[in-house]
């Protein structure tokens, strides 16, 4: 199973919104609503930020939302503050009943 | 609340037999679905596998030949074992639980890091 494929990098300026993709296939992304979104700062381990392609968890900020079209998933990060600036993996259910992660993304605040 | 505590070898040499155990502190252990996650230094998350209470497993094709994911209920305890390692399994090692929304990880271990060198 290959990868999902996401932006090596994103930037923006505190205030600002900012949105990840991630592509994958009808075999995983899109065929199914089970995409994740993690969060991993350096030397942490991931968090759960979004799950079921747009659920919250309970004391994750409404500044995170995220959205899916087609093969594509999208984590859109509105009000960019300085703690946000991490590494962004999204996640998919496969066909295979397995399961995949993106190539991850590094979000830069300016 | 939910905690899980990993522990294990973290040097091994190639071609050993990689062994780590995770145990859920805390919090109920069956009904979910658990797995171990690795994460090569500087690299992205590759998904290893998964198992439930019941034993019943979900290996990443590209491992499958390799890993086995076992459960001992009665310890609340999960375990992960990885055969004729390489440098190429170096990475740090996770185990988290599946929240049930469609293998979304919601609590993680600690992390634990593996070296494989000769």
């Amino acid at each position: 199973q290959s990868a999902l494929t996401q932006p090596a990098s994103v930037s923006g300026s505190p205030g600002q919104s900012i949105t990840i993709s991630c592509t994958g296939t009808s075999s995983d992304v899109g065929g199914y609503n089970y995409v994740s979104w993690y969060q991993q700062h350096p030397g942490k381990a991931p968090k759960l930020m979004i799950y079921e392609v747009s659920t919250r968890p309970s004391g994750v900020s409404n500044r995170f939302s995220g959205s899916k079209s087609g093969n594509t998933a999208s984590l859109t990060i509105s009000g960019l503050q300085a703690e946000d600036e991490a590494d962004y993996y999204c996640s998919s259910y496969t066909s295979s009943s397995t399961l995949v992660f993106g190539t991850g993304t590094k979000v830069t605040v300016l | 609340q939910v905690q899980l505590q990993q522990w294990g070898a973290g040097l091994l040499k190639p071609s050993e037999t990689l062994s780590l155990t995770c145990g859920v502190y805390g919090g109920s252990f069956s009904g979910y679905y658990w797995s171990w996650i690795r994460q090569p230094p500087g690299e992205g998350l590759e998904w290893i596998g998964e198992i439930s209470h019941t034993g019943s497993t979900n290996y990443n094709p590209s491992l499958k030949s390799r890993v086995t994911i076992s459960v001992d209920t009665s310890k609340n305890q999960l375990s992960l074992k990885l055969n004729s390692v390489t440098a190429a399994d170096t990475a740090v090692y996770y185990c988290a639980r599946d929240n049930g929304g469609g293998s979304a990880f919601d609590i993680w271990g600690q992390g634990t890091m593996v070296t494989v060198s000769s």
